[in-house]
């Protein structure tokens, strides 16, 4: 089965907050990373997370981890429609000197 | 400072044809990554190169290949090109592995 995986859509209204999940399956996860993929553009590093950490937030983000589960979260504040766009959810682990993805989150936000 | 630059931006091959992808990583980084992304497949992991040494492969057939020189900057190379080869191939960079690794525009490629 995928190593990461996301649902494939989620739609918002502007000024609400987006929750966008993950769930990974390697316990030996390191680090959980956040990126973001805009039309025709590479992938922005939105935020990381080491996995001994249950939360990390950085100014409209949140991530919350939940490693018993192994689930991730990233919460966006007061979402805008420049946040629109394609969200990744990443592992890396120790010894492997690659990110592993998810399949990616469409996030659509209706003005 | 001067994020990560990948170049062509876009190509055309045919079938049967090579190709050469470059990619400047920031500077003072030395870490390289190269990653595929389809529609199908998604994003997937190519190989790392650091210090000029490669340092872990993903699961590709031996047309894939690259290397990186002495100022960190890297190639990817792909031979006998297939349809199927037909995606956007993004390059990281970072100081040391994975961990805030910054990714290029990307260079898109279609054979045809």
């Amino acid at each position: 089965g995928e190593d990461v995986e996301q649902s494939l859509f989620l739609s918002v209204r502007e000024g609400d907050s987006s929750v966008i999940n993950c769930t990974y399956t390697d316990s030996s996860s390191t680090y959980l990373y956040w990126y973001k993929q805009e039309p025709g553009a590479g992938l922005q590093l939105l935020t990381y997370i080491f996995s001994n950490m249950d939360m990390k937030q950085d100014q409209r983000l949140t991530v919350l981890l939940n490693k018993k589960d192994k689930h991730l979260s990233l919460r966006i504040a007061d979402t805008q429609t420049g946040d629109s766009a394609i969200y990744f959810c990443a592992e890396s682990r120790t010894g492997r000197r690659a990110l592993t993805f998810g399949s990616g989150t469409r996030l659509q936000v209706q003005p | 400072k001067a994020g990560v630059t990948q170049t062509p931006r876009y190509l055309i091959k045919t079938r049967g044809q090579q190709v050469t992808l470059s990619c400047s990583p920031i500077s003072g980084h030395r870490s390289v990554s190269w990653y595929q992304q389809t529609p199908g497949q998604g994003l997937q992991f190519l190989f790392e190169y650091f210090s000029e040494t490669q340092r872990n492969k993903g699961n590709f057939p031996g047309r894939f290949s690259g290397r990186q020189f002495s100022n960190s900057r890297s190639e990817m190379n792909v031979s006998t090109l297939e349809l199927g080869d037909s995606a956007l191939y993004l390059c990281a960079s970072s100081f040391e592995g994975p961990t805030e690794a910054f990714f290029g525009q990307g260079t898109r490629l279609t054979v045809v």
